[in-house]
């Protein structure tokens, strides 16, 4: 079946410590998101990409990186300037940037600090 | 700056009640509109979608939202619930004319009593 992974479910860092967060999409979508959710502040937007190779910033995104080198690729570096990264993270793809197509998401990761 | 809110934080009902879930949004532009549902312990999953049209749009499981477009809302409906429909929802806004990015509102927690 076709959709999107997350790893790890669980993810623990510790002070100072950059971690990565994998997410692969076998959809053969163009757009890949990142978001953070936080409870009761829904999901805003960290990273998102429309191709390979270009990505943009979101609404939140000092502390965190990304890359796209390949489509189906969209990892998320927590980095140590992320001073409150405890949260539970979701990535998303879609066909494209264009009007009648909902985001797909992963089942998400939770990144705590020990 | 674009906003999407959600009127209730945690709504409990009882089987068999009505529900309706409030969202409005603020963004001027062309939008599509989006009710994405999260159920214990799974991902994120797409409810239903409002693009142009009809401004009643249906979705699965019973639910069907209203874009009223003078009052800038979006409002979630279902007849008759059931306790499987215990879960977190979000309304999201797409800003066609920014990148197509979402924009959700803060997630309103149903729990349905049997």
């Amino acid at each position: 079946d076709g959709g999107i992974t997350q790893s790890p479910k669980y993810l623990f860092r510790k002070e100072g410590q950059n971690v990565t967060l994998s997410c692969e999409q076998n959809l053969n979508h163009d757009a890949m998101y990142w978001y953070r959710q936080d409870p009761g502040q829904g999901l805003r937007l960290i990273y998102y990409s429309q191709i390979v190779n270009d990505f943009q910033k979101g609404d939140i995104a000092e502390g965190y990186s990304v890359s796209r080198e390949k489509k189906e690729s969209f990892p998320l570096t927590v980095t140590s300037a992320q001073k409150n990264p405890t949260a539970f993270y979701l990535c998303a793809s879609t066909q494209g940037q264009r009007e009648n197509q909902p985001q797909h998401f992963g089942d998400g990761t939770r990144l705590s600090i020990l | 700056a674009q906003s999407v809110s959600q009127h209730n934080h945690h709504v409990i009902l009882s089987e068999a009640a009505s529900l309706e879930l409030g969202c409005n949004y603020s963004y001027g532009g062309t939008v599509n509109l989006f009710w994405y549902v999260q159920y214990p312990g799974q991902h994120l999953q797409l409810l239903l979608k409002y693009f142009s049209g009809d401004p009643l749009v249906k979705g699965i499981k019973g639910f069907e939202a209203e874009f009223i477009k003078s009052k800038f809302s979006f409002n979630l409906r279902k007849p008759s619930v059931q306790w499987s429909d215990t879960a977190e929802y979000f309304c999201a806004v797409a800003r066609i004319t920014d990148d197509y990015k979402l924009s959700f509102g803060a997630g309103t927690t149903v729990t349905v009593r049997a």
